[in-house]
C-alpha cells in the first residue's frame, strides 16, 4: 500500500494570497489527483496531476487559478491562487496504484480563507 | 443527474442490525466500483472493492448489477465503530468518482 503525506496540514490564508500544497507519496503510483472537499459534501476532482506535462482540469477548474505540478512519480504540488472565502475547503492529494486498483489519500489540508 | 448516486442520509441503526445502502451510476462505461469509508475530518479509505460475484469480507457483503448499473453494501451485526460516512465510487477511464455519501450513526 502506498502512504501519502500533505504539508500543510491546515492554514489560514488572507484573500488575494496563494498557498501551495505539497503531496508525497511513499512509492511510486500510476496517477495522481486533486481532490476538493467542502463540509458536508463529498470529494469533488479538481484535477488528474500528469507526471511533467500539464494537468487535466475537471469542469469549472482552471489552471490559473489552480496550477499543479509533478515533477515526478511520487511528487506533486498544487496551488490555490489568489485565494477568497469560497475556496475555503479541504484540499485531498490522491495516488491510484494500478497493479491493486487501489485509491489512497492523503490526510488532506484544511484550508480557511478569510 | 450525477453520475454517481447513494442514498441519502443519515441512516440511524442501533448497534447489532443489518444496514443496506445502495448507490446507482450513470456510465454504463464505468469499470470499477468501490465503497470507501470516511470518518469525520478524515481522508476516505479503502472498504472494499466491489466484484461482479459480489464479494465479503467479514461483516460486509458487497453486490455488483452491471445490467441494472446498482451497487449495493451490506453491513451485518453492526458496531458502534461503523458510524462513518459510506462512499459509493466508480472508475470510469482511470477517473474515480465519488458519491456524494451515506452517513451511518450506530446507535447503542
Amino acid at each position: 500500500s502506498a502512504v501519502i503525506s500533505q504539508k500543510p496540514s491546515r492554514d489560514i490564508c488572507q484573500r488575494g494570497t496563494s498557498l501551495t500544497i505539497q503531496c508525497q507519496v511513499d512509492s511510486q503510483v500510476t496517477m495522481m489527483f486533486w481532490y476538493r472537499q467542502q463540509p458536508g459534501q463529498s470529494l469533488t476532482l479538481i484535477a488528474t496531476a500528469n507526471q511533467g506535462s500539464e494537468a487535466t482540469y475537471e469542469s469549472g477548474f482552471v489552471i490559473d487559478k489552480f496550477p499543479i505540478s509533478r515533477p515526478n512519480l511520487t511528487f506533486s504540488t498544487l496551488t490555490v491562487s489568489n485565494m477568497s472565502p469560497e475556496d475555503s475547503s479541504i484540499y485531498l492529494c490522491s495516488g491510484w496504484d494500478s497493479n491493486t486498483d487501489t485509491q489512497y489519500f492523503g490526510p488532506g489540508t484544511r484550508l480557511t480563507v478569510l | 443527474r450525477k453520475e454517481v448516486e447513494q442514498d441519502p442520509g443519515p441512516f440511524n441503526v442501533p448497534e447489532g442490525a443489518t444496514v443496506a445502502f445502495n448507490c446507482t451510476y450513470s456510465n454504463s462505461a464505468s469499470q470499477s466500483f468501490f465503497w470507501y469509508r470516511q470518518d469525520c475530518r478524515k481522508e476516505p479509505k479503502l472498504l472494499m472493492s466491489v466484484y461482479s460475484s459480489g464479494n465479503e469480507d467479514g461483516r460486509f457483503t458487497a453486490q455488483l448489477n452491471r445490467a441494472s448499473q446498482y451497487i449495493s453494501l451490506l453491513i451485518r451485526d453492526s458496531k458502534l465503530s461503523d458510524s462513518a460516512t459510506y462512499l459509493c465510487v466508480v472508475n470510469r477511464d482511470d477517473k474515480i468518482i465519488f458519491g456524494k455519501g451515506t452517513r451511518l450513526h450506530i446507535l447503542p
